[in-house]
């Protein structure tokens, strides 16, 4: 199994609501990651998880809140959220050694912010 | 902080050869790798190369210059699914923080 899954795919979500995306890979990769995509952007890195601790935030706003409940599972918690944030939102994961080479992407989520 | 510079856009004919240029700038250099994305897909992983050479994976080769801080990714016998955007990628760092270029978006013409 060499896949990463994403739910929910499309998500809408006005200002003040709070909602959640979720990440499962059944790869044992080790680390795994949530990267922001605007529309012909290159994916932007917000947070990596190595064994199930965070590792890198790259200085992402608070409204943006990730967890790692076990070694298969990534979720990024939404909270009052800005329209500029609409954007997709993938997760991937690879095995993240020095000379691990692939990194699987998920579907992603397409968020929408009103 | 890391830097990846690539052409915005490049075009070729079905058939043809044509090469994707990736200039970095980084601190604790691991790796680059490429990854291909079709319109509304995921990003896919096409080769990565951690040591200077070619690395050749069918119909795509990939090539690293460390001390250039280069690399490029070729695409032979070009075909119209490869229209897509093309991203080169650093592991820098850590070994964990994979960083994406600006991306060059491919068109292949008939």
């Amino acid at each position: 199994d060499t896949e990463v899954t994403q739910t929910p795919k499309h998500l809408v979500m006005g200002m003040t609501n709070k909602k959640s995306l979720k990440c499962e890979q059944h790869m044992g990769h080790r680390a795994m990651y949530w990267y922001k995509q605007k529309a012909k952007k290159p994916p932007e890195l917000m947070f990596v998880y190595s064994y199930e601790k965070l590792s890198i935030n790259e200085s992402v706003p608070s409204r943006f809140s990730p967890e790692c409940p076990n070694s298969s599972l990534l979720n990024l918690h939404l909270h009052a959220l800005q329209p500029e944030d609409s954007a997709l939102y993938l997760c991937a994961s690879s095995q993240g050694s020095e000379r691990g080479t692939e990194a699987f992407f998920g579907q992603g989520t397409r968020l929408t912010v009103v | 902080g890391q830097s990846l510079e690539q052409p915005s856009e490049v075009t070729a004919v079905e058939g043809a050869i044509v090469q994707i240029n990736c200039t970095y700038q980084t601190s604790g250099f691991y790796g680059l790798s490429w990854y291909q994305q079709h319109d509304g897909g995921a990003p896919t992983f096409l080769s990565y190369n951690a040591l200077d050479g070619l690395e050749e994976t069918g119909r795509f080769s990939s090539f690293l210059s460390r001390s250039d801080s280069y690399g490029y990714l070729l695409l032979q016998e070009l075909q119209m699914k490869d229209s897509a955007s093309y991203f080169c990628a650093v592991k820098a760092g850590s070994s964990y923080k994979l960083i994406f270029g600006s991306g060059t978006r491919l068109l292949v013409r008939p």
